[in-house]
């Protein structure tokens, strides 16, 4: 089955701390995943693809085929990180499945 | 300013009436789609739309129906609103061969 997982619902960090949301994934194709966030009150929007393996806002994912992961990481957690951060894995032509989401908080 | 605009922001409404929220794109994307968003479960999709007048089922379709006249409109229909579709929900659209996903800013719709 086709499936994206965020083990983590929240995740606590102090400001200029690393930081790592999990996503694992399971496919049977060759996955294309994304990490979306979403500010307080605001809509969706990409942060990160994979096949474009570029650096955004200090945030960095690298997928990992042999461990089905695509996490999320950033070596120092700005407060303005704070934010619901939620994986995709683009199933076939039409279809996204996102994981059920990991809200990060970042501590001053 | 390329877009996606949904209507209304938030609803509140009774149990059995009927409602429709609109969903408009101006970067003539062919690939359309709703979304719910609930505590816990993420972002589940409840239809899509491949172009129009092609409209396929999502994982939660029941009780939603859709529409494509238009390239740019894919409004969501509610024929008979129950509380359990009380709900964010989130209209997407991406052009065709292209990953990211362009999303509107929400509706936030309680059924009392």
């Amino acid at each position: 089955a086709q499936r994206v997982t965020q083990p983590e619902k929240l995740l606590s960090v102090f400001k200029g701390a690393p930081v790592e949301l999990k996503c694992n994934y399971s496919y049977s194709g060759s996955p294309e995943l994304f990490w979306y966030v979403q500010y307080s009150r605001q809509r969706l929007q990409l942060l990160l693809r994979h096949i474009s393996r570029e650096s955004i806002k200090g945030f960095t994912a690298d997928l990992n085929k042999g461990e089905t992961s695509f996490h999320l990481k950033k070596p120092f957690a700005q407060e303005e990180d704070s934010a619901m951060y939620y994986c995709a894995l683009k199933s076939g032509t039409y279809k996204y499945i996102f994981g059920t989401g990991t809200r990060l908080k970042v501590l001053a | 300013e390329a877009q996606v605009t949904q209507n209304p922001r938030y609803l509140i409404t009774v149990t059995g009436k009927k409602l429709t929220v609109t969903c408009s794109q101006n970067m003539n994307h062919e690939y359309m789609s709703w979304y719910r968003q609930d505590p816990g479960l993420g972002l589940r999709q409840i239809y899509y739309s491949m172009n129009v007048e092609v409209t396929d089922k999502g994982d939660v379709p029941e009780g939603y129906k859709v529409s494509r006249k238009e390239k740019r409109n894919f409004p969501l229909i509610l024929e008979s609103p129950s509380p359990n579709q009380t709900s964010l929900y989130f209209c997407a659209s991406r052009a065709q061969g292209a990953g990211e996903a362009f999303f509107g800013q929400g509706t936030r719709l309680t059924v009392v």
